[in-house]
Parts: structure tokens; C-alpha cells; sequence
């Protein structure tokens, strides 16, 4: 089936450290997006890729990087800098230029900073 | 960028009942607008979606109306099931300057719970 995997599922983390968030997706999709969800906050965009080797800032990008060697993989680095990272993390990817940009979600990352 | 707004935050109806979601956007740029359900521990997923060009659109229980002068759109849910519990999240499509690549914007989300 084809679908998008992200893990780890939870994870937890000293302050101080930085944490890699894995995504993977087999849908042959261009375009792949890092959303942050807080409570009462909706989905907030961290980064996007249109293609390998490219990718833009979203409105909250700041403590965080990614990378795009791969179509398939889209991982999410949250550094020390950021200075509340404790949240749910979701990636997605849609088709990109065309049509009507239908996301495909994750099951997202539940990041815990202790 | 483009402002979503969405009411109420929670929502909480009887099994059978109707229940109903409202967003307003700012853009009149925008021109997608997809309701996504998420359940507890899962990603979103897309239930419903309408472009700019069409008033109306219903799939089964689900009916999504778009009012462009007013910048409102509302998703209905009818005969309300249990199963139907979920954070729903309404969102508009803006291409920014530049961009080939649409960019959703998100509402906060409403918690619908349906009471057996």
C-alpha cells in the first residue's frame, strides 16, 4: 500500500539536543511538507519541498532544518534552538504542481523535550 | 499569506443530529478549499474538498458549501455517527508570489464530539 511513514512514533529528548524526525513516502509524490501541531493552533507549516535538492521555509521555520537528497525521504532535524519543540509533528507530500495539492499525511511524531 | 478562520473550536451533538463548521478566509486569491478529519493518534485526512468555481459539493453525509463574495465556507455533516468523533480542520489554497506550488492554509480546528 502505498502511504507515508514517519517515526518514530514518540520520542523524547533532553534539553539541549538535537532530534531527526524520519519521513518516507512511496507515492511517487513531488512535494513534501513538515507541519507543527499544537493545541488550539492548527497546523502550522515548518518547511516544504517542491523537488530533490530544494526546499522553502514555512511560517515557523526557525529552529528547525531539513534535507531533500531523496523524492521518497523528507527528514525534519529540530535543533536545540528551537525553544519550545515539544509537539506533534505531522509530514505530508502531495503531487506538487498539479492539480488540486491533496495532502497525504503521516501519523505523525509526538516529540516530548524533558 | 491568508488568514484562516474557523468556528466553533468544539462542537458537541447528539447520534442523528446535524453539526456544522464555518471558515472564513481573508484572500480572494484563494481558490481550494479541502476539510481534513483527524483521529485521535492520526494524521489528517481529506473528507471533502471544493474549488472556487462551484457553490456547493456533498459526498454521502458530507456536504461542503463556498461563498466567495463573503470569503465563508462550511462543511455539513448530517445523520451524525459516533464514528464521526474526530478534530476537523478547514483550509484554503493561495499560491504565493513566485510559486507553482499552492500553499494551504490551516483553521484551528474544531473538536466534534457525537454523543451516542
Amino acid at each position: 500500500d502505498g502511504g507515508i511513514t514517519q517515526s518514530p512514533k514518540y520520542l523524547f529528548r533532553k534539553e539541549g539536543q538535537n532530534v531527526t524526525l524520519s519521513c518516507e513516502q512511496n507515492l511517487n509524490h513531488d512535494a513534501m511538507y513538515w507541519y507543527r501541531q499544537d493545541p488550539g493552533q492548527g497546523l502550522r507549516l515548518i518547511y516544504y519541498s517542491q523537488i530533490v535538492n530544494d526546499f522553502q521555509k514555512g511560517d515557523i521555520a526557525e529552529g528547525y532544518s531539513v534535507s531533500r537528497e531523496k523524492k521518497e525521504s523528507f527528514p525534519l532535524t529540530v535543533t536545540s534552538a528551537q525553544k519550545n519543540p515539544t509537539a506533534f509533528y505531522l509530514c505530508a507530500s502531495s503531487r506538487g504542481f498539479s492539480g488540486a495539492n491533496v495532502l497525504t499525511f503521516g501519523a505523525g511524531s509526538r516529540l516530548t523535550v524533558l | 499569506g491568508e488568514n484562516v478562520e474557523q468556528h466553533p473550536s468544539t462542537l458537541s451533538v447528539q447520534e442523528g443530529d446535524s453539526a456544522v463548521i464555518k471558515c472564513t478566509y481573508s484572500d480572494s486569491a484563494s481558490n481550494y478549499f479541502p476539510w481534513y478529519k483527524q483521529e485521535l493518534g492520526k494524521g489528517p485526512q481529506l473528507i471533502i474538498d471544493i474549488r472556487s468555481n462551484v457553490g456547493e459539493k456533498k459526498d454521502q453525509r458530507i456536504a461542503v458549501t463556498l461563498n466567495k463574495t463573503a470569503k465563508h465556507f462550511s462543511l455539513h455533516i448530517t445523520e451524525t455517527q459516533p464514528e464521526d468523533s474526530a478534530v476537523y480542520f478547514c483550509a484554503a489554497r493561495k499560491f504565493d508570489r513566485g510559486s507553482t506550488l499552492g500553499r494551504l492554509y490551516f483553521g484551528r480546528g474544531t473538536q466534534l464530539t457525537v454523543w451516542p
